[in-house]
């Protein structure tokens, strides 16, 4: 595809189920980064996969919640047990990669993902 | 005090005029800088990387001033289409950017 991709666009759920949230980043991007963005608010980053490295999961607010990333391409993103706090939109973004430990590359976001927690 | 502040407006201007947004952050080994446009209930966009000599792009001109830590967004001739959320972007390393939480601009006919 032309962009990244994210579905579902929108998720309605109830509180204390799961959610699995898809990102498809631009073919070729080695760098792949989730966001969540409360109304009215800035990008709180959540985590990063750099290739085959450990990914960075410093900014994941809970153990309720986890991404992975197979074959260095789809990443997921699950919530568990929902809360209601959790809900906003979520953003996925990849760039071509960090070179020399810089960001020098442009991150190109998704539509989003946004999720309501009844 | 939040790694990356910018004044949440809204600004509202009357087309063609000028304005400017400032946005500061307080890591001093910050070394990436960016300015993205987010239209209302779409994802960022990138408007233009900020570098330390400054840039232009049309009618935008970012600047970085790292003695006060501060980036800068400069529109003149404002147009209607320029109305939207303006969010700064810092960067530390390789996955470490901070967003700002948005500066809105409005402009009126």
């Amino acid at each position: 595809g032309a962009g990244v991709s994210q579905s579902p666009s929108n998720k309605v759920t109830e509180k204390g189920k799961d959610v699995e949230l898809r990102c498809d980043p631009i073919s070729g991007h080695t760098a792949l980064y989730w966001y969540r963005q409360s109304l009215g608010q800035g990008l709180e980053f959540l985590i990063y996969f750099q290739g085959n490295s450990a990914p960075d999961k410093s900014g994941l607010p809970s153990d309720r919640f986890s991404a992975e990333r197979t074959g260095g391409s789809v990443s997921t993103l699950t919530i568990q047990r929902t809360q209601q706090e959790d809900s906003a939109v979520y953003l996925c973004a990849s760039s071509l990669g960090a070179v020399g430990g810089r960001v020098k590359d442009t991150q190109y976001f998704g539509p989003g993902t946004r999720l309501t927690v009844l | 005090r939040k790694e990356v502040e910018q004044d949440p407006g809204p600004f509202n201007v009357p087309e063609g005029a000028t304005v400017a947004f400032n946005c500061t952050y307080s890591n001093s080994a910050s070394q990436s800088f960016f300015w993205y446009r987010q239209d209302c209930r779409k994802e960022p966009k990138l408007l233009m990387s900020v570098y330390s000599s400054g840039n232009e792009d049309g009618r935008f001109t970012a600047q970085l001033n790292r003695a006060s830590q501060y980036i800068s967004l400069l529109i003149r001739d404002s147009k209607l289409s320029d109305s939207a959320t303006y969010l700064c972007a810092v960067g530390q390393g390789a996955n470490d950017m901070r967003f700002g939480a948005g500066t809105r601009l409005t402009v009126k006919p």
